[in-house]
């Protein structure tokens, strides 16, 4: 099974601030590694899809990159609807698996 | 609109057994992959089962032999078919659409207590 690690496990930002959350596999996993924001009491929804490819709908603020072992989603400019918290997910293989997640917490 | 609605969750005793449905609409069940999500109260997401296109079907090593993965292409359902149900089986069940899931339903939450 591979094992995605998330960090931090939480962090709290101030408004118009950068924030970076990686995630890191256990194995290589190419780019099947997805984002995924979920806020309270919601079902979670796509943020990137395999690394690095845009959603549409997405704010452009989100973005993702990486690919192996590391992988990186980067929120510009972090505004107070983006409190959260965010999930990486790896399908390369069975069992697919989940980070841990990052809560995401407005100053 | 790619709409999915999750039914049939509720209150089981251990070792009981439910069926969750997930309704679709705006797209067909049966030519992508269909998962099931879980996540307990306060914890991360879990994935549980998926069936592909093909029809073939895989398990979470928690539930292999318990929980059944299937869909009715007549009616554009996925269902999760629930036994020997266990405490540490209650969490609200998403299901999902797609390798990249999306979307997702609103979810039905599944409460295994006597």
């Amino acid at each position: 099974e591979i094992v995605l690690t998330q960090s931090p496990d939480f962090q709290s930002v101030t408004p118009k601030e950068k924030v970076t959350i990686t995630c890191r596999a256990s194995q290589s996993i190419g780019s099947s590694l997805h984002w995924y924001q979920q806020k309270p009491d919601q079902s979670p929804k796509l943020l990137i899809k395999y690394a690095s490819q845009s959603i549409s709908g997405v704010p452009s603020r989100f973005s993702g990159s990486g690919s192996g072992t590391d992988f990186t989603l980067t929120i510009n400019s972090l505004e107070a609807e983006d409190a959260a918290t965010y999930y990486c997910h790896q399908s390369s293989s069975l069992p697919w698996t989940f980070g841990q997640g990052t809560k995401v917490e407005i100053k | 609109e790619v709409q999915l609605v999750e039914s049939g969750g509720g209150l089981v005793q251990p070792g009981g057994s439910l069926r969750l449905s997930c309704a679709a609409s705006g797209f067909t069940v049966s030519s992508n992959y269909m998962s099931w999500v879980r996540q307990a109260p306060g914890k991360g997401l879990e994935w549980v089962s998926v069936i592909y296109s093909g029809g073939s079907t895989y398990y979470a090593d928690s539930v292999k032999g318990r929980f059944t993965i299937s869909r009715d292409n007549s009616k554009n359902t996925l269902y999760l078919q629930m036994n020997s149900l266990r405490a540490e089986d209650t969490a609200v069940y998403y299901c999902a659409r797609g390798v990249s899931v999306d979307p997702w339903g609103q979810g039905t939450l599944v409460t295994v207590s006597s």
